[in-house]
C-alpha cells in the first residue's frame, strides 16, 4: 500500500537555527512529490515539486530535496515568519490522479 | 489570475441540519477535489470531480455528496450533520491532466461548525 510519513510530527527551533523536516515515502512509483506550507486556519499554499532522485529546488530559506525514499526540506536560518505546517503530498503511478498526503510537521520559530 | 475561491468563509449550523459549499476553481482549471481537515488529522480525501463527473472518491459517508458544473465550479453537501463533520472544508483545483507536472491549488477553506 502507498503511503507518506513525515517527520517529526512538530519541531521547535529558535530564530536561525537551520534544520530539516523529512517525508519518506513508500510507493509503487513516483511520478511526483509536492510540498505545501499551511498556515493555522488556511489553505495550503504550494511551494514545489520533486520528480526525481537528485532534483533539488529552493526558494528563499526552504529547499527541498529528493531520493528514492524520501524527501528533505531544509530550512536555513529560519524567521518566525516560517512558523507553518509543512505537508507533503505524492503522485504515483497508480493513484488515479489523487494525492496521498503525509500528516505533516507542525514547525514554530522562536525569536 | 485569480485563486480558488469557496464560499461561505464560516458556517455554523445544528446537529441534523444540511449544508451546501461552494467552490469556484482557478479560470482553466477542470478537476476540483474536496478535502476535509480536523485538528490533529492530515488532509482527508473526500472526493474529486473532473469534467462534471466524479472520478474518485474518499471512505467518507453516503451523506457526503457533490456535483460540478459546465464552468468547473464544485459544490459539496453534507446531510444530516453530526458534530463530527466540524472541521475545515478545502476545496483544490488542477488542471486534471494525470500528469506528474499538475498541481493542486487550494482554496482558503470553509470552517464548518455543527452544534
Amino acid at each position: 500500500e502507498d503511503q507518506v510519513t513525515q517527520s517529526p510530527e512538530a519541531l521547535r527551533l529558535q530564530e536561525g537555527e537551520s534544520s530539516s523536516l523529512n517525508c519518506s515515502y513508500t510507493v509503487s512509483g513516483l511520478r511526483g512529490l509536492f510540498w505545501y506550507r499551511q498556515d493555522p486556519g488556511k489553505g495550503p499554499e504550494f511551494l514545489f515539486t520533486l520528480y526525481s532522485a537528485g532534483e533539488e529546488k529552493e526558494k528563499e530559506r526552504l529547499k527541498a530535496t529528493l531520493t528514492k525514499k524520501e524527501s528533505f526540506l531544509h530550512i536555513t536560518a529560519p524567521k518566525p515568519e516560517d512558523s507553518a505546517t509543512y505537508l507533503c503530498a505524492v503522485h504515483t503511478m497508480d493513484s488515479n490522479y489523487q494525492l496521498i498526503w503525509g500528516a505533516g510537521t507542525k514547525l514554530i520559530i522562536k525569536p | 489570475k485569480a485563486g480558488v475561491t469557496q464560499t461561505p468563509r464560516y458556517l455554523i449550523k445544528t446537529r441534523g441540519q444540511q449544508v451546501t459549499l461552494s467552490c469556484s476553481p482557478i479560470s482553466g482549471h477542470r478537476s476540483v477535489s474536496w478535502y476535509q481537515q480536523t485538528p490533529g488529522q492530515g488532509l482527508q480525501f473526500l472526493f474529486e470531480y473532473f469534467s462534471e463527473t466524479q472520478r474518485n472518491k474518499g471512505n467518507f459517508p453516503g451523506r457526503f455528496s457533490g456535483r460540478q458544473f459546465s464552468n468547473s465550479r464544485s459544490e459539496m453537501n453534507v446531510s444530516t450533520l453530526e458534530l463530527g463533520d466540524s472541521a475545515l472544508y478545502l476545496c483544490a483545483s488542477s488542471f486534471g491532466s494525470g500528469l506528474s507536472t499538475d498541481t493542486q491549488y487550494f482554496g482558503p477553506g470553509t470552517r464548518l461548525t455543527v452544534l
